[in-house]
């Protein structure tokens, strides 16, 4: 999972809370994204930031925010307005300005489970 | 928009066989391909990619993947499967906008047995 760190693990949260994923990385990267993935639905996109305090919205980006404070830092809220929120998600970071073909880097994931 | 097609959910391949994990994908321009592979509540990890070049891309673990203009596809493939293959496997394509998306393919469940 390369220099990219999730916490927690494992998240359990009530229904009617918000939650904060982490997800910090110090392979000095440009850019980093959240992706939600579902059983047999692969992965989709969050939220993606290419620089400090930019970001933009990707596919399903309702009912969640980011912040992009610092370049190696890229928290996910998780907040009431999810309808679903149960499920597995990763945080990506991707070295390189827009337009390089370089790959993503994965952490190793946080499940979030609504009590 | 952009588009990724894994035909398999789940391939069944006997140890020591060569296996081949399907992929065709939708794009416009050229297409910036990704395989991945994930194990069980783990991350991704990265296997290969084809920018350009050479149609066959050699990655890690001794996987390979063909890239192929007039099919649309990149199959991923080995040439002998070890049980410690079997995972989850992606097969992404780049988004040809800012941002360097990716979209993925909703993933094929590889087992290879004994």
């Amino acid at each position: 999972d390369g220099g990219i760190t999730q916490s927690p693990k494992y998240l359990f949260r009530k229904e009617g809370q918000n939650v904060t994923l982490s997800c910090e990385q110090n392979l000095n990267h440009d850019a980093m994204y959240w992706y939600r993935q579902d059983p047999g639905q692969g992965l989709r996109l969050i939220y993606y930031s290419q620089i400090v305090n930019d970001f933009q919205k990707g596919d399903i980006a309702e009912g969640y925010s980011v912040s992009r404070e610092k370049k190696e830092s890229f928290p996910l809220t998780v907040t009431s307005a999810q309808k679903n929120p149960t499920a597995f998600y990763l945080c990506a970071s991707r070295a390189g300005a827009s337009g390089y073909n370089n790959e993503q880097f994965f952490g190793p994931g946080t499940r979030l489970t609504v009590l | 928009a952009q588009s990724v097609a894994q035909p398999e959910d789940q391939v069944n391949v006997a140890e020591g066989n060569p296996l081949t994990v399907k992929c065709t994908y939708s794009v416009s321009g050229n297409p910036y391909l990704f395989w991945y592979v994930q194990y069980p509540n783990r991350g991704l990890q990265f296997l290969l990619k084809y920018i350009t070049g050479d149609n066959l891309v050699k990655g890690s673990y001794g996987f390979e993947a063909e890239f192929n203009k007039s099919q649309t596809s990149f199959h991923l493939k080995k040439p002998s499967a070890l049980v410690s293959d079997s995972a989850l496997y992606f097969c992404a394509v780049r988004s040809t906008g800012g941002g360097n998306k990716l979209t993925f393919g909703t993933g094929t469940q590889l087992k290879v047995e004994l």
